[in-house]
C-alpha cells in the first residue's frame, strides 16, 4: 500500500470549490506530518502551493492565491487541499508530499479537470 | 532571480552511466539544500535524492540507493547526480529543486526545467 494515496481524477465546475484528498497509509499518522501540495501543468515543472501542518503552522507558496488552502482530517487520516472559486487555469495535476523516514514521498497525483 | 539549469541528460544503455548537472544562480547556493526529483513519461513525481547545503548529509530513494550519488560543488554553484547501473525504469525527466534552508525540508519553491534521461538499448 502506498504511503500517500490520491484519487486519480476529479472534475469540478468553474466558480465551484474542489476538495482534493491525500490519504496516509495506516500507521502513518497525518497529525505528525507537514503536508506539501504541488501543482503541475503539462510541460512545466511543479509549482509549490502550500505547506500545512496545523492552522497555526501553515505557509503559502510565493504568489499563490489564498483560494488555495490546506487542512487535515484526522478521522480519515488525510491531508486536504481546497481550491475555491475554481478557474480554468486551475486545471492541472496536483501532488501531495511528505517527508517520511528520511525520504520524500509524493502521492500519485490527482488530475483536476475544470469544466 | 533564482535560476537552475539542468544538463547532462540523453540516451544511455541499460547498465550504463550518466552524470546530470544543475547550474544554479541568483542565490547563495551553499545556504540551501537541493534535491533531484524525476518524472517518468506520463507518470507522477518521484523524489530521487537530497543533499544538505554543506554537502555533509545525503538521502536517497530506495529505488536508486547504491546506484545514484548526489553531490555538489559550492564553489561552482552546481549540483550533480551520478547515475550508474541505469535501468529502463530510470527513464524520466529529472528536475533539480531548491529547498528553503540548508537542511532538507521539502519546501521546493524553485525548480529547474528538467533534463530528459532515456535508458534504452
Amino acid at each position: 500500500q502506498p504511503v500517500l494515496t490520491q484519487p486519480t481524477s476529479l472534475s469540478a465546475s468553474p466558480g465551484a470549490s474542489a476538495r482534493l484528498t491525500c490519504t496516509l497509509r495506516s500507521g502513518v499518522n497525518v497529525g505528525t506530518y507537514s503536508i506539501f501540495w504541488y501543482q503541475q501543468k503539462p510541460g512545466s515543472p511543479p509549482r509549490l502551493l502550500l505547506r500545512y501542518y496545523s492552522d497555526s503552522s501553515k505557509h503559502q507558496g510565493s504568489g499563490v492565491p489564498s483560494r488555495f488552502s490546506g487542512s487535515k482530517d484526522a478521522s480519515t487520516n488525510a491531508g486536504i487541499l481546497v481550491i475555491s472559486g475554481l478557474q480554468s487555469e486551475d486545471e492541472a495535476d496536483y501532488y501531495c508530499m511528505i517527508w517520511h523516514s528520511t525520504a520524500v514521498v509524493f502521492g500519485g497525483g490527482t488530475k483536476l479537470t475544470v469544466l | 532571480e533564482v535560476q537552475m539549469l539542468e544538463s547532462g541528460g540523453g540516451l544511455a544503455q541499460p547498465g550504463g552511466s550518466l552524470r546530470l548537472s544543475c547550474a544554479a544562480s541568483g542565490f547563495t547556493f551553499s545556504n540551501y539544500a537541493m534535491s533531484w526529483v524525476r518524472q517518468a513519461p506520463g507518470k507522477g513525481l518521484e523524489w530521487v535524492s537530497a543533499i544538505s547545503g554543506g554537502g555533509d548529509t545525503t538521502d536517497y530513494a530506495d529505488s536508486v540507493k547504491g546506484r545514484f550519488t548526489i553531490s555538489r560543488d559550492n564553489s561552482k554553484n552546481t549540483l550533480y547526480l551520478q547515475m550508474n547501473s541505469l535501468r529502463a525504469e530510470d527513464t524520466a525527466v529529472y528536475y533539480c529543486a531548491k529547498d528553503q534552508s540548508a537542511g532538507s525540508s521539502g519546501w521546493y519553491q524553485s525548480w529547474g526545467q528538467g533534463t530528459l534521461v532515456t535508458v534504452s538499448s
